[in-house]
C-alpha cells in the first residue's frame, strides 16, 4: 500500500517556540492532504485540508495563524505550530489523499510543549 | 453537518468471541463510510470502506461491516476475536470522499 511519512515522530520544545512537522507521501502524488489532532484517548479532530498550490482550508475553531500549513509540492505538506504552548501538546496526524479518494495516514507526530 | 457516533468507548470480549463495534452516522447525503484501526503511538490503518454497491463490506483481518441506510449504521463485526485485535477502532464518514470526520473511537480489549 501507499506510504505516508511524518517527521519528526516526536518533538519536545519550550513554550513560545515554533515547531514544524512534515508530512510526505512517499510513493504517490497527493494534491490534498489533511491534518488531524488527537488528544489522548480521544478521536481525531480534522484541523485543516491542505491543497497543493493554494491556501489551506481550516475547520471551524482552528486558528489559522497558530497552525500554519504549507502544501509546497505534490508530496509534501508542512504544519507549523507557532508560539507553541503546553495546551498545544498533542498527537498530530497527517493523511494524504491518493487518486480514487483513498486516504493514507502518516504514523503521527507527538508534540510536547514544556 | 456530519457526525459519527460510536456507542461504547470500551468493549471487552473473550478470545474467540464475536466482536461487535457500533457506529451510527448522520449525513445529509449518503456518505462514504470507513473503519480504521489504531495501535498505540501509530497512525491509522484502513480496515474496510463502503462507497457504493454491496452493503456488506469485507475488510482485512477477518473484519466486515454492513451499511444499513435505514438505520444510518455501519457496525463492525468479526466472528472470532484474536488477541492481536486489541486496539482502538475508529468509524469515519466522508460525504464526498474528500474530508473525513471521525467518531470518538472504541477501545477493544481481548481477554485470553
Amino acid at each position: 500500500g501507499a506510504v505516508v511519512s511524518q517527521h519528526p515522530s516526536w518533538v519536545i520544545c519550550k513554550s513560545g517556540t515554533s515547531v514544524k512537522i512534515e508530512c510526505r507521501s512517499l510513493d504517490f502524488q497527493a494534491t490534498t492532504m489533511f491534518w488531524y489532532r488527537q488528544f489522548p484517548k480521544q478521536s481525531l479532530m480534522l484541523m485543516a485540508t491542505s491543497n497543493e498550490g493554494s491556501k489551506a482550508t481550516y475547520e471551524q475553531g482552528v486558528e489559522k495563524d497558530k497552525f500554519l500549513i504549507n502544501h509546497a509540492s505534490l508530496t509534501l505538506s508542512t504544519l507549523t505550530v507557532t508560539s507553541a504552548h503546553p495546551e498545544d501538546s498533542s498527537f498530530y496526524i497527517c493523511s494524504a489523499l491518493r487518486q480514487g479518494n483513498e486516504q493514507f495516514f502518516g504514523p503521527g507526530t507527538r508534540l510536547t510543549v514544556l | 453537518a456530519q457526525s459519527v457516533t460510536q456507542l461504547g468507548s470500551h468493549v471487552s470480549v473473550s478470545e474467540g468471541a464475536l466482536v461487535l463495534l457500533r457506529c451510527n452516522y448522520s449525513s445529509s447525503v449518503p456518505p462514504y463510510l470507513f473503519w480504521y484501526v489504531q495501535y498505540p503511538n501509530q497512525g491509522l490503518q484502513l480496515l474496510l470502506k463502503y462507497t457504493t454497491g454491496a452493503t456488506l463490506v469485507k475488510g482485512i483481518n477477518g473484519f466486515e461491516a454492513e451499511f444499513k441506510k435505514s438505520e444510518t449504521s455501519f457496525h463492525l463485526t468479526k466472528p472470532s476475536a484474536h488477541m492481536s485485535d486489541a486496539a482502538e477502532y475508529f468509524c469515519a464518514v466522508s460525504p464526498t470522499g474528500n474530508q473525513f470526520y471521525f467518531g470518538t473511537g472504541t477501545s477493544l480489549t481481548v481477554i485470553p
